[in-house]
């Protein structure tokens, strides 16, 4: 099992939709989560940190869920400018004190009129 | 304040030949990590480092790919006898030693073999 996956897509959802990506990470000792923006030809970007409660950044919705070792992310009325890929990145404990993030290879998301 | 600085941006070079990649991290930022990326492909792990030592560098696609990193902050990685099939996009990222701790990538160096 890979430490990080995620459908690879395309998802290409009408605009207005609601979206839910998953990620799921193997290694249950994780304790970091992130989603990135990956924009055409552009480097990736910080969307949000995913906490244990939850949480929410407007039309962004990031989840947890450690029994199934997976995180989600659910952009609600998808905008055209929502079209990108989404990376999720998980931790792991790499020794002394440090910690290594391991990156999905993104889910590609084509948000059209 | 400056984010993580690759350069160059873009390297076209010949078949065979060496070439030689930088990546200049946010002040503070212990660890540091290079990725590939092909044209429409996701990120491909390439290596890790922690301070000047890499614990991981299991991505490495060839003994022609190499990387060091000195002083803690800049990083080189280096491609011996350039393939065609190593034109690619090349990220760098880096972060904050602590666990909560988001990385944060360069523009990359887009690679052509001709």
């Amino acid at each position: 099992r890979k430490e990080v996956e995620q459908d690879p897509g395309p998802f290409n959802v009408p605009e207005g939709a609601t979206v839910a990506f998953n990620c799921t990470y193997s290694n249950s000792a994780s304790q970091s989560f992130f989603w990135y923006r990956q924009d055409c030809r552009k480097e990736p970007k910080l969307l949000m940190s995913v906490y244990s409660s939850g949480n929410e950044d407007g039309r962004f919705t990031a989840q947890l869920n450690r029994a199934s070792q997976y995180i989600s992310l659910l952009i609600r009325d998808s905008k055209l400018s929502d079209s990108a890929t989404y990376l999720c990145a998980v931790n792991k404990d790499s020794g002394a004190g440090s910690y290594q993030l391991t990156f999905g290879k993104g889910t590609k998301l084509s948000v059209i009129p | 304040g400056a984010g993580v600085s690759q350069s160059p941006s873009n390297k076209v070079t010949e078949k065979g030949k060496d070439v030689e990649l930088r990546c200049d991290p946010i002040s503070g930022h212990t660890a540091l990590y290079w990725y590939r990326q092909s044209l429409g492909q996701g990120l491909e792990f390439l290596i890790y480092f922690q301070g000047n030592s890499a614990p991981d560098k299991s991505g490495l696609p060839s003994d022609r790919f190499s990387a060091e990193r000195t002083g803690g902050s800049v990083s080189t990685l280096t491609i011996q006898r350039t393939q065609q099939e190593d034109s690619a996009v090349y990220l760098c990222a880096s972060h904050r030693i602590y666990m909560n701790t988001e990385a944060f990538f360069g523009q990359g160096t887009r690679l052509t073999v001709v």
